[in-house]
């Protein structure tokens, strides 16, 4: 089975703070994932990289930055916490089966409170 | 670009009762099809994908999804819900490329 392991499931940090959250998997997967998931929102992408040191913005990467220096490690940084980026956010991999409808697998979660 | 539509922020049934949970995609290019679940505190996992092929697609716990060109649907189904299926449902529509994109999901409640 896939594993997509994010290393920390609950943080709490300071507005100000800089946060790192740690993702890896197992299934030499080319591309991952990094989605905020807020209520009644559904999951909103961040970042996603396809290649080692390779990243691409998704649909709310402001006050988030990325880190993929190895193929099985994926890194969301947010350089300066603030309140409004309290969620959960998930990390995810997928293979590279073109034309065949990539599944995405997940990790379970990390809850970032920032207050 | 490709978006999701679930109808439904909450849903309710019976235990026992059919479980039917809408999802309407829109994509310029034939889409590929999903549905995740994600029980509290956790993170999502795969029910079912439709890709290409006959278009009911059975998936894990007795779930099922039919999609409907015409229609551009993809609900999800179950016969009889059991408690354990309580959760949070996302659709989401992907054109075989890394940009998936997820509904906002529908949470189902079963009652006794």
């Amino acid at each position: 089975d896939v594993k997509v392991t994010q290393s920390s499931r609950y943080l709490v940090k300071r507005t100000g703070e800089k946060v790192f959250l740690e993702c890896v998997q197992d299934m030499d997967h080319e591309n991952m994932f990094w989605y905020r998931q807020d209520p009644g929102l559904g999951l909103r992408l961040i970042y996603f990289s396809y290649d080692v040191k390779m990243k691409e913005k998704g649909d709310i990467p402001e006050g988030y930055s990325v880190s993929r220096e190895k193929k099985e490690r994926f890194s969301l940084i947010l350089e300066s916490a603030s309140t409004n980026q309290t969620s959960m956010y998930l990390c995810a991999s997928s293979g590279n089966r073109r034309n065949s409808g990539n599944t995405i697998y997940f990790g379970e979660g990390s809850w970032l409170t920032v207050v | 670009a490709q978006s999701v539509t679930q109808l439904g922020s909450h849903v309710s049934v019976s235990e026992g009762a059919l479980v039917l949970l809408r999802c309407n995609y829109s994509s310029s290019v034939p889409p590929y099809l999903f549905w995740y679940v994600q029980y509290p505190n956790q993170g999502l996992q795969l029910l079912l994908k439709y890709t290409t092929g006959a278009t009911l697609v059975k998936g894990i716990n007795g779930f099922e999804a039919e999609f409907k060109k015409s229609e551009t649907s993809f609900h999800l189904t179950k016969p009889s819900a059991h408690m354990s299926d309580a959760a949070e449902y996302f659709c989401a529509v992907s054109r075989g490329n890394n940009d998936m994109r997820f509904g906002a999901g529908t949470r189902l409640t079963v009652k006794p």
